[in-house]
């Protein structure tokens, strides 16, 4: 949607690294999240950063954050033929609803 | 239940005809979000129900789209004389209350209108 901002499409070479970028609008998001979802399966959290982070990092996952520039990205360590899937970015509307927008997704494609 | 849960897990429908979608959220989540997941296209927000709250009605595409939320619980959306634009993948999600709550997803309902 407008609030959340992700190109739809990404193709890496199986062992690099993938980075997945998302820009939003919402100024007052506390908690940002990126959400995975695997061929014919629903969408699950992979992770999430709270607003006053610049990073976390989960094993190959790492999240950058920043607040100025309304910029997230997930980066992918060592991508997997595994990791194909999409991901959607999505934080959390405060005031009132706390209601989670998401982005439309990227498709992440791992090829050899 | 475990999860959230949807049916049926696939539609197939003539076109005109309505259609009912069913989701069965985690008991005890307050808020249960509509999606819409066309091939080839993102993530398209629909409704949104929090507790007792009027719903947030503001991404149903038209006025054939409607949802309702029964006792805070199972929430049925409703197509009324479909098209073809209309076919996409249907998911319903809920979650608890609160700042970071995580929201868990259904499989989703594949419609297809033909």
């Amino acid at each position: 949607g407008e609030d959340v901002e992700q190109s739809l499409f990404l193709s890496v070479r199986e062992g690099d690294s993938s980075v997945i970028n998302c820009t939003y609008t919402d100024s007052s998001s506390t908690y940002l999240y990126w959400y995975k979802q695997e061929p014919g399966a629903g969408l699950q959290l992979l992770t999430y950063i709270f607003s006053n982070m610049d990073m976390k990092q989960d094993q190959r996952l790492t999240v950058l954050l920043n607040k100025k520039d309304k910029h997230l990205s997930l980066r992918i360590a060592d991508t997997q033929t595994g990791d194909s899937a999409i991901y959607f970015c999505a934080f959390r509307r405060t005031g009132g609803y706390n209601k989670l927008i998401f982005g439309a997704g990227t498709r992440l494609a791992v090829h050899p | 239940g475990a999860g959230v849960s949807q049916s049926p897990s696939n539609k197939v429908t003539e076109k005109g005809k309505d259609v009912e979608l069913r989701c069965d959220p985690i008991s005890g989540h307050t808020a249960l979000y509509w999606y819409r997941q066309s091939l080839g296209q993102g993530l398209e927000f629909l409704i949104y129900f929090q507790g007792n709250s009027a719903p947030d009605k503001s991404g149903l595409p038209s006025d054939r789209f409607s949802a309702e939320r029964t006792g805070g619980s199972v929430s049925t959306l409703t197509i009324q004389r479909t098209q073809q634009e209309d076919s996409a993948v249907y998911l319903c999600a809920s979650s608890s209350d609160g700042m970071n709550t995580e929201a868990f997803f259904g499989q989703g309902t594949r419609l297809t209108v033909v």
